[in-house]
């Protein structure tokens, strides 16, 4: 069964740079949801979509962004990028109840 | 705000026994929600079980169960014949019940180690 898919696995940047992470939803599910988890930390949500419109927003810094496109994929776009953003990074997707998570990106900041 | 608790950081539990997991929330919606998701060294999020708040029965999943307490706003994980894959961080979440489904707010999580 196809399950969702991230890209890159594995990301590192410096302070400052910028890191955009993509996101490819399980064919026919229409909402993302995008979460961050950090070392042992529990996963925090940031933004979700909805046949591509932004439908619910959580503690997502105004330095990130995201979007979702016409084919469902979503990216979420980060900037400035702070130590502290470096996590992991999960997509989810789902046709309506039970989420499904991608593998995640782990991001490194240095 | 809608929050879960799970008060063990850390349980270990012997192969091929049973051992629980527990989870509190605090919500005042009547309709949501709840689900356990098993984390393996992989940091894959998988889902165990699922409950929905209107349904009085438990859910089942083969050797995974749940106890639903809803008055008590209590929901654990009891895994029976515990096997070395089960060794894993579980995580109890919560989610609102809407149109397009709803975000997912997890507890801190619990370590499980299973003893061989």
């Amino acid at each position: 069964a196809a399950g969702v898919i991230q890209s890159p696995r594995h990301l590192i940047k410096e302070k400052r740079e910028t890191a955009t992470l993509k996101c490819y939803p399980i064919p026919r599910h229409d909402t993302v949801y995008w979460y961050q988890q950090g070392p042992g930390q529990d996963p925090q949500f940031l933004i979700s979509f909805y046949e591509k419109m932004q439908s619910d927003k959580g503690s997502i810094p105004d330095r990130f962004s995201a979007q979702q496109f016409s084919d469902y994929h979503s990216e979420l776009n980060m900037s400035s990028l702070e130590l502290g953003d470096s996590a992991l990074y999960f997509c989810a997707s789902t046709p309506r109840l039970e989420q499904y998570f991608g593998p995640g990106t782990r991001l490194t900041v240095t | 705000a809608q929050t879960v608790t799970q008060s063990q950081p850390e349980m270990s539990v012997q192969e091929a026994e049973t051992v629980t997991l527990s989870c509190t929330y605090d919500t005042s919606e009547s309709d949501y929600y709840l689900f356990w998701y098993k984390q393996p060294p992989s940091r894959q999020m998988i889902l165990v079980i699922r409950q929905e708040a209107y349904k009085q029965q438990n859910a089942t999943e083969n050797r995974f169960s749940v106890n639903f307490q809803k008055a008590a706003k209590s929901f654990s994980l009891k895994i029976s014949d515990s096997q070395l894959g089960d060794a894993a961080m579980y995580f109890c979440a919560y989610s609102p019940k809407g149109n397009q489904g709803g975000k997912l707010i997890f507890g801190q999580g619990t370590e499980l180690s299973v003893k061989p």
